[in-house]
C-alpha cells in the first residue's frame, strides 16, 4: 500500500519563476492538502483540495494555486517565486468521509529559491 | 482562533528512559481531534497517534500514549523505552472537526535528542 508521494524531492528555482509540485495521495484517500515548513518552524497551511475543488484556504497569497485531478492527485503551483517561499512543501491526504480520519503526510518537496 | 502550543524547544533523554513532550492547546469547538507527528532531518512528516475530543480512552499505539486531559486542554505525548531511532522533531497538530474540514494547526515542535 503505498502512502502520500511527492515530486519532486529537491529543486532549485530563480526568483521571479514558476514552481509545480505535484503530490498522490495514500490509497483510498480523496482529499489532498499541501502545506509549507519554513526552517525552524512548524508547517503551514496553504489550502485543501477535495472533489476537484479548493476547500479550504489559508493565509497564502494568490501565487499559490492548485489543482486536483479526477484521481485525486494533486499539483500545487507558485508563480513569481520570492526568496521566502523557500521552504519545505508537505503534501497531505486523507478520506473526508472516514470518521476520525488519520492525516498522512509525503516526505516532501524542498524548495530553494535563489 | 485554534492554538497549539509546545513549550519545550528541546529535550535530552537517555536512552530506554521514558520520555514526556508536551502539548497544550485551544479552541472553543467542542469536536476536535489531536494528532502528534514524529519529523527526522529527512523531513517526512510521520503520523505517530491520533485522540479524538470524544474519544473515551486515552489513545495508544505501541510505544507511544497520549495522556490526553480534556480540562486542562493538554495532550501530552509519552514514549516509553525510547530509542537512539527516536531522536527526531515532533509535532502536536489539532483538527476541528467538520464536515470538509482537515486543515491542521501545528505546534512549533520539540527537537528530541536521545543520549546513549
Amino acid at each position: 500500500d503505498a502512502g502520500v508521494t511527492q515530486s519532486p524531492t529537491h529543486l532549485i528555482k530563480t526568483r521571479g519563476q514558476q514552481v509545480t509540485l505535484r503530490c498522490s495521495p495514500k490509497s483510498g484517500h480523496d482529499t489532498v492538502s499541501w502545506y509549507q515548513q519554513a526552517l525552524g518552524q512548524g508547517p503551514q497551511f496553504i489550502f485543501q483540495y477535495y472533489e476537484e475543488e479548493e476547500r479550504q484556504r489559508g493565509n497564502f497569497p494568490d501565487r499559490f494555486s492548485g489543482h486536483q485531478f479526477p484521481n485525486y492527485s494533486s499539483e500545487l503551483n507558485v508563480n513569481a517565486l520570492l526568496l521566502g517561499d523557500s521552504a519545505l512543501y508537505l503534501c497531505a491526504s486523507s478520506n473526508n468521509r472516514a470518521s476520525g480520519n488519520t492525516i498522512y503526510f509525503g516526505e516532501g518537496s524542498w524548495l530553494t529559491v535563489v | 482562533a485554534q492554538k497549539i502550543t509546545q513549550t519545550q524547544p528541546g529535550m535530552f533523554v537517555q536512552e530506554k528512559e521514558a520520555v514526556t513532550l508536551d502539548c497544550t492547546y485551544d479552541t472553543s469547538d467542542p469536536s476536535y481531534g489531536l494528532f502528534w507527528y514524529k519529523q527526522p532531518s529527512s523531513g517526512e512528516m510521520i503520523f505517530l497517534i491520533y485522540q479524538g475530543s470524544y474519544d473515551q480512552q486515552n489513545a495508544t499505539e505501541g510505544r507511544y500514549s497520549l495522556n490526553f486531559q480534556k480540562a486542562r486542554k493538554s495532550a501530552n505525548l509519552v514514549i516509553s523505552a525510547s530509542q537512539l531511532g527516536d531522536s527526531a522533531m515532533y509535532f502536536c497538530a489539532m483538527r476541528e472537526i467538520y464536515f470538509g474540514n482537515e486543515k491542521l494547526t501545528f505546534g512549533t515542535g520539540t527537537r528530541l535528542t536521545i543520549i546513549p
